[in-house]
């Protein structure tokens, strides 16, 4: 139980366009997702939380109209990558709890690659 | 700000050997701290957690204890798999339960 998916696991765009993530929760409804980033050899970096229905939170340094965040729904969420730059390539993983406060189940993450 | 330390990899042992990775924090207040296991290809899974000083998370072998005094939440196992081969993250939480992670550890076990 508790899985979590990304789609897609990885994905090459070209720079200047967008691309979009989508986190689902397969067998459990989620009332909180966060999004990270990743960096090789580096620690996971928070983004973003989002509740379903509610606008996301940001933490301080992440451009919140260049990296969008939908929660439409108790089982998705959606990233955004705006106008994706070589620097906006690495490695997005999202999370999702059942609770506010409650264990956070990871995806397994998108490689994304900007040219 | 909060933030967390874990000691750099990669860590190659062989069967049954004894395995430790070490971890610090700084965060003010008391958090709550957690060790997830990232297998190849799969995403983050929490391995063991304690939430507050002199607890002792367990699973699958692996044991850490909250050491305030040392700020340290080291994780341990007396007998490694081929299995157990992973990158291995520490993080923490605070009341606003968002995780603070280190830079991950990667262990190789050779059979």
């Amino acid at each position: 139980g508790a899985v979590v998916s990304q789609h897609p696991s990885w994905v090459i765009c070209k720079s200047g366009t967008s691309v979009k993530i989508e986190c689902r929760s397969l067998d459990f409804q989620a009332t909180t997702m966060f999004w990270y980033r990743q960096f090789p050899k580096q620690s996971l970096m928070l983004m973003a939380t989002s509740n379903e229905g509610s606008k996301a939170t940001y933490e301080q340094g992440v451009e919140k109209d260049k990296f969008l965040i939908n929660h439409a729904s108790l089982t998705l969420s959606t990233l955004t990558v705006t106008s994706a730059h070589p620097e906006d390539s690495s490695f997005y993983i999202c999370s999702a709890s059942m609770l506010a406060g409650g264990e956070q189940y990871f995806g397994p993450g998108t490689r994304l690659t900007v040219t | 700000g909060d933030s967390v330390t874990q000691m750099e990899g990669p860590v190659t042992l062989s069967e049954e050997a004894f395995l430790t990775i070490n971890c610090t924090y700084t965060a003010t207040g008391y958090p709550s701290l957690f060790w997830y296991v990232q297998y190849p290809g799969e995403g983050l899974q929490l391995l063991l957690k304690a939430t507050k000083a002199d607890d002792k998370g367990s699973n699958k072998g692996f044991e850490a204890t909250y050491r305030k005094e040392t700020t340290s939440f080291h994780l341990e196992k007396g007998s490694v798999q081929v299995s157990d081969s992973a990158v291995y993250f520490c993080a923490l939480s605070r009341s606003d339960y968002k995780l603070s992670f280190g830079a991950g550890t990667t262990v190789t076990v050779r059979a």
